[in-house]
């Protein structure tokens, strides 16, 4: 049971333009979304987060968009750069009940020079 | 300031042996939290302590699997009876509260042949 879904597993963007990376999730208790980046043989970072209070929050080159209604969330990266070439992972958690991260299986993004 | 360490950053076990991972949590974060990602998939929970409990081992796959926190600090994870199945990379993440951002660890690649 994939609650957290991202149906691209890949993802291929000219420097410059503007990547967008997708997440759809299926439980209606999720009230917080975090996207993270992810290089080969690290660790998730941290990249941007949204509460379900907001539908926008931005940081810099970074978007999350939140339609609660669709249960779709969404991340832009612009001007995309090729040191954004990583995994992206979106996750969401029950900030109420349980404290664990639901994670999708990530979107390989590559910014081509 | 540091970030959360994990060591070994690889270990290589014969199926059958028990292997211990160890993860040193940012300091003064009291929620640390255990994930697996196998390989092609996503990040799953394995595990979550708040101060020195456990209140949720939902994610743990079997009884082979356990993990202890001492003095809110390092916490150990350990697989008994390693089986093939168990390679992955383990994440550790910490976080000052449950209901806040999570920060990753650089993982432990464990590999069972």
């Amino acid at each position: 049971d994939q609650q957290v879904k991202q149906n691209s597993p890949s993802l291929s963007v000219q420097e410059g333009r503007i990547s967008i990376l997708n997440c759809d999730y299926t439980n209606s208790m999720f009230d917080y979304f975090l996207w993270y980046k992810k290089y080969p043989a690290e660790g998730p970072t941290f990249l941007i987060s949204i509460s379900s209070i907001k539908d926008k929050n931005e940081d810099g080159r970074f978007t999350v968009f939140l339609n609660k209604s669709a249960k779709h969330l969404s991340l832009h990266i612009v001007p995309s750069q090729p040191g954004d070439s990583a995994v992206y992972f979106c996750a969401a958690m029950n900030t109420g009940t349980a404290s664990k991260l639901t994670f999708g299986t990530g979107t390989r993004l590559q910014v081509m020079l | 300031g540091a970030g959360v360490s994990q060591s070994p950053s690889n270990k290589v076990t014969e199926k059958g042996k028990d292997v211990e991972l160890r993860c040193d949590p940012i300091s003064g974060h009291t929620a640390l939290y255990w994930y697996r990602q196998r390989l092609g998939q996503g990040l799953e929970f394995l595990i979550y302590f708040q101060g020195n409990s456990a209140p949720d081992k939902s994610g743990l796959p079997s009884d082979r699997f356990s993990a202890e926190r001492t003095g809110e600090s390092v916490s150990t994870l350990t697989i008994q009876r390693t089986q093939q199945e168990d390679s992955a990379v383990y994440l550790c993440a910490s976080s000052w509260t449950t209901q806040e951002t999570q920060y990753f660890g650089p993982g432990t690649r464990l590999l069972v042949l």
